[in-house]
């Protein structure tokens, strides 16, 4: 047990919905990623979060928001879902250190989105 | 480019060996990772090596990194069935904060 949560743990949605993934990090990390595992990209870094701040944006739709809230906690918004969101969605969370690139990241278990 | 190149399966029997090959394209200063994925669950780290160093070992597991090539391996010794999962080989970039960019991943099959 890597100590970040995520719910839901699977989520099934129609196409042009909107959704909210919830992440936890683990205790004292005050930096969340976001990550999208599907067949056809791989892993892909989406977006992190530093104490609040947005810190690093990757390969993030517009039609995708994140925040961070004072308690540490993220959420991922999801919007206009489309077939091709389909994806197994991780957060991870690292230390105080700014989510300088040396900080090791660990995993949540992950939330699978699936879009009908 | 961004790639972090990973070859796609590995077969091994219980008790061998097993090496995962990576290569990466940066070659400035950078942390690489190993993390393994089980079916249907999160991704859990399992070593990691900073770019100045060769070798890390750590119990079962010998990190070997040729920066010359630009290539990383995992060598798993006495595999397991347990050991059967697909493994990611991933960067950070010191220019890039903390992102991680990950290889495709390499299913490994343990056959008893």
């Amino acid at each position: 047990d890597s100590g970040v949560t995520q719910t839901p743990k699977h989520l099934i949605t129609a196409t042009g919905q909107r959704v909210t993934l919830r992440c936890s990090p683990r205790s004292g990390d005050l930096s969340v990623y976001w990550y999208q595992q599907s067949l056809d990209q791989g892993l892909q870094f989406l977006i992190q979060y530093y104490n609040g701040e947005e810190r690093a944006k990757g390969n993030i739709l517009e039609r995708f928001s994140a925040q961070q809230f004072p308690d540490l906690h993220s959420e991922l918004n999801l919007s206009s879902l489309e077939l091709g969101d389909s994806a197994l969605y991780f957060c991870a969370s690292s230390g105080g250190s700014g989510g300088a690139w040396g900080d090791t990241q660990y995993f949540g278990p992950g939330t699978r989105l699936t879009v009908l | 480019g961004e790639d972090v190149e990973q070859s796609l399966f590995l077969s091994v029997r219980e008790g061998d060996s097993s090496v995962i090959n990576c290569t990466y394209t940066d070659s400035s200063s950078t942390y690489l990772y190993w993390y393994k994925q089980e079916p249907g669950a999160g991704l859990q780290l399992l070593t990691y090596i900073f770019s100045n160093m060769d070798m890390k070992q750590d119990q079962r597991l010998t990190v070997l990194l040729n920066k010359k090539d630009k290539h990383l391996s995992l060598r798993i010794a006495d595999t397991q069935t347990g050991d059967s999962a697909i493994y990611f080989c991933a960067e950070t970039r010191y220019n890039q904060g903390g992102k991680l960019i990950f290889g495709q991943g390499t299913e490994l099959s343990v056959k008893p």
